[in-house]
C-alpha cells in the first residue's frame, strides 16, 4: 500500500459526459501527479501540482482540468468524454516538487461507452 | 526531452539475478535516473533511483556508468513477484515513461 488513495475505483459513463477523479496523496507529500495509461500510448503524464499551484503540464487535453485543494487531495475533472478517453488514471505523490520519487496509487478505471 | 532506451522483454530463472539495462546517452547534469516497476492490474510502484553513484536499497541495486549514459538496474535474487514491466526514466521537471521492459520470471 503506497498510502496514494483513488476514488472512484472505477467508473463507467456515456460520451459526452463529464467525470471527476479524486485523489489523495500520501500524508505529508506536496505534490500531486497526474497520468493516464491505455493500451495504445502507455503511461502518459498529465499535469502536476505542487502545493496548490500548477507546476508541470504535460499531455493534457483542453477538455481535461485538475486543480489541488488547501488540504492537498486533489481532483482530475474529464468532460466531454469520448470512447478514446476509456483508460486507468493514476495519481502520484511525491514530498517536494522535483525529482524525488513518486508514489502511485491504485487508478481509476474508467470506461466510456 | 531526454530518452531512454530498454530492451522490450527480459527472462529470468527464478532465484537467479537479474540485470536489467538502461541506455540514456543524451541525460542532461542535472537527470536523475528513476527505476518503477508494474505488476499486472498496479499503479507503478518506486523500485529506485540515483545521481551518479551506485545506490543500493532493500528492493534492488542501481549501477550507473562512470559517463551516466547508460546505467542497470540489479535484482539479486528473482523471484515470481518480480515479473512486472520495469521503466528506466531520466527525472528532471517531469517524468516521461518510455515502454519499459517486460521481466518474466520462471520458476
Amino acid at each position: 500500500d503506497s498510502g496514494v488513495t483513488q476514488t472512484p475505483k472505477h467508473l463507467i459513463t456515456a460520451t459526452g459526459q463529464r467525470v471527476t477523479l479524486r485523489c489523495s496523496p500520501r500524508s505529508g507529500d506536496l505534490s500531486v501527479y497526474w497520468y493516464q495509461q491505455s493500451l495504445d500510448q502507455g503511461l502518459q503524464f498529465l499535469i502536476q501540482y505542487y502545493n496548490g499551484e500548477e507546476r508541470a503540464k504535460g499531455n493534457i487535453l483542453e477538455r481535461f482540468s485538475a486543480q489541488q485543494f488547501p488540504d492537498l487531495h486533489s481532483e482530475l475533472n474529464l468532460s466531454s468524454l469520448e470512447l478514446g478517453d476509456s483508460a486507468l488514471y493514476f495519481c502520484a505523490s511525491s514530498v517536494g516538487a522535483f525529482r524525488e520519487e513518486q508514489y502511485f496509487g491504485p487508478g481509476t478505471r474508467l470506461t466510456v461507452t | 526531452d531526454a530518452k531512454t532506451t530498454q530492451p522490450n522483454s527480459m527472462e529470468s530463472n527464478e532465484e537467479e539475478p537479474v540485470h536489467l539495462p538502461c541506455n540514456h546517452s543524451t541525460i542532461s547534469g542535472t537527470d536523475y535516473i528513476h527505476w518503477y516497476r508494474q505488476l499486472p492490474s498496479q499503479g507503478p510502484e518506486y523500485v529506485i533511483h540515483g545521481l551518479t553513484s551506485n545506490v543500493n536499497n532493500r528492493m534492488a541495486s542501481l549501477a550507473i556508468a562512470e559517463d551516466r549514459k547508460s546505467s542497470t538496474l540489479i535484482l539479486h535474487r528473482a523471484t515470481l513477484r518480480d515479473a512486472a514491466v520495469y521503466y528506466c526514466i531520466l527525472r528532471d521537471d517531469d517524468m516521461r515513461f518510455g515502454a519499459g521492459t517486460r521481466l518474466t520470471v520462471k520458476p
